[in-house]
């Protein structure tokens, strides 16, 4: 399983873009990208998934570089409500995938 | 309201007591999961279970006792636990068992605590 490392903290501020990158040096061919969002005592809930370039859908953009190893995960506009733990998982076929200890997004009013 | 529903919300329970976990998916999906989270630690994969057989059990103590009646329905059976065992216990389903990453629904979780 690729590895995955992600800064442990952020903070923003209500209105500002966040942007959250994660490296996966080892990631294999057949991998995706996907971010989970978590809010305190509730479970993990998808968000996006990418394989590469560019992913938007209603709530996030996904930004992937042509050598896979990185990508990052941008929120625009934050609100109060955004403040999560957002995690990034690299695999395939794998329900073993390992949630890591995400970056704790805090935004403040 | 992700599809999955795990009851009770909250549970607080002594060491000696038997108590369950249920979770219900109303997905139509065919694996259902248990995961352990504690405070300020990873999620852990506890069991898996794949058209009701149990296909994974990651090492876990067998004060922790699944059960998979129907592909619909999923117990964790809970016994003479340790305090160390208070944690937020998430249950989870998918698709087919060889699921990619992104089609995990999860509940939103039992809190577990062991006085």
């Amino acid at each position: 399983l690729a590895k995955t490392t992600q800064p442990i903290s952020m903070d923003s501020y209500e209105g500002q873009e966040v942007n959250i990158t994660c490296s996966h040096n080892n990631i294999a061919t057949n991998d995706y990208i996907t971010w989970y969002q978590q809010f305190p005592s509730q479970g993990p809930r998808f968000i996006i998934q990418g394989y590469k370039t560019k992913v938007t859908n209603e709530v996030a953009s996904l930004f992937i570089p042509a050598d896979r190893k990185s990508s990052t995960l941008s929120l625009p506009r934050v609100s109060l409500s955004d403040t999560a733990v957002y995690y990034c998982l690299v695999g395939r076929n794998d329900y073993k995938l390992s949630f890591g200890a995400g970056t704790t997004v805090t935004v403040r009013a | 309201e992700t599809g999955v529903t795990q009851t009770p919300r909250h549970l607080v329970m002594g060491m000696t007591n038997k108590k369950s976990l249920k979770c219900e998916q109303h997905l139509g999906h065919n694996a259902m999961y248990w995961y352990k989270q504690s405070a300020k630690k990873p999620l852990e994969l506890m069991f898996v279970y794949s058209l009701e057989e149990r296909v994974e059990n990651n090492s876990v103590p067998s004060r922790f006792s699944p059960e998979c009646p129907n592909s619909s329905h999923l117990f964790l059976h809970l016994h003479t636990l340790q305090p160390e065992d208070s944690a937020l216990y998430l249950c989870a389903s998918s698709l087919r068992l060889v699921a990619e990453a992104g089609e995990l629904f999860f509940g939103e979780g039992s809190r577990l605590t062991v006085l």
